[in-house]
């Protein structure tokens, strides 16, 4: 299996900051991966996929950059609504794993 | 997108099986793929198999490989996953999800997640 490693795995941040989650695999899995929110007693919900292609109907202050093994996901001008728990997925190859979580919150 | 409903919460014995379904409506059931996902409580996602409609193909994590069976109903539009030989551990929220297998592939339609609790 393929074991994702997410970093932070929580922090808090101020509304209007800018916030930067990484994502690092154990070997090349190429542009897939994707970055998923979810919120608390809600189904994870799509943000970025394909490393960088941004879902329909996702706000444009969220973006993802990396190839290979490193991965970012970031929030621009981070807002109250924003707060939730963010993963990451490999789709490289099953079985599909995820990161353990970035646990975001407002200052 | 589509739209995706799971059955209701359910309560099992260890021991017993829980057989959760998973109606599609708004795509193309037929030629779809559906994973599933669960969540133990205050923990991460971990997936843990999928059904490709076309060809029809099942995947399983190596983890749950054996104990849990992926299925279709074409004429229902309904995905299911059975889990056997349950216990504490499997205690979670199981999600079945859509996925998306072109230009990476990725889970772009999510059930509302079904809370399965295994306990005496």
């Amino acid at each position: 299996d393929i074991q994702m490693t997410q970093s932070p795995s929580s922090l808090s941040a101020s509304v209007g900051d800018r916030v930067t989650i990484t994502c690092r695999a154990p070997q090349s899995i190429t542009s897939y991966l994707n970055w998923y929110q979810q919120k608390p007693g809600k189904a994870p919900n799509l943000l970025i996929y394909a490393a960088s292609s941004l879902q329909t109907g996702v706000p444009s202050r969220f973006s993802g950059t990396g190839s290979g093994r490193d991965f970012t996901l970031t929030i621009s001008d981070l807002q109250p609504e924003d707060v939730a728990t963010y993963y990451c997925q490999q789709s490289y190859i099953t079985p599909y794993t995820f990161g353990q979580g970035t646990k975001l919150e407002i200052k | 997108q589509v739209q995706l409903v799971q059955s209701g919460a359910e309560v099992k014995k260890p021991g017993s099986s829980v057989k959760v379904s998973c109606k599609a409506s708004g795509g193309t059931f037929s030629s779809d793929t559906f994973s599933w996902v669960r969540q133990a409580p205050g923990q991460g996602l971990e997936w843990m198999g999928r059904i490709i409609l076309l060809p029809l193909v099942t995947n399983y994590a190596p983890k749950f490989k054996g104990r849990v069976t992926v299925t279709a109903d074409k004429s229902t539009s309904t995905a299911y996953m059975e889990v056997s030989s349950l216990r504490s551990e499997d205690t979670a929220v199981y999600y079945c999800a859509r996925e998306i297998r072109d230009n990476g592939d990725f889970f772009d339609s999510w059930g509302q997640g079904t809370l399965v609790t295994v306990s005496s």
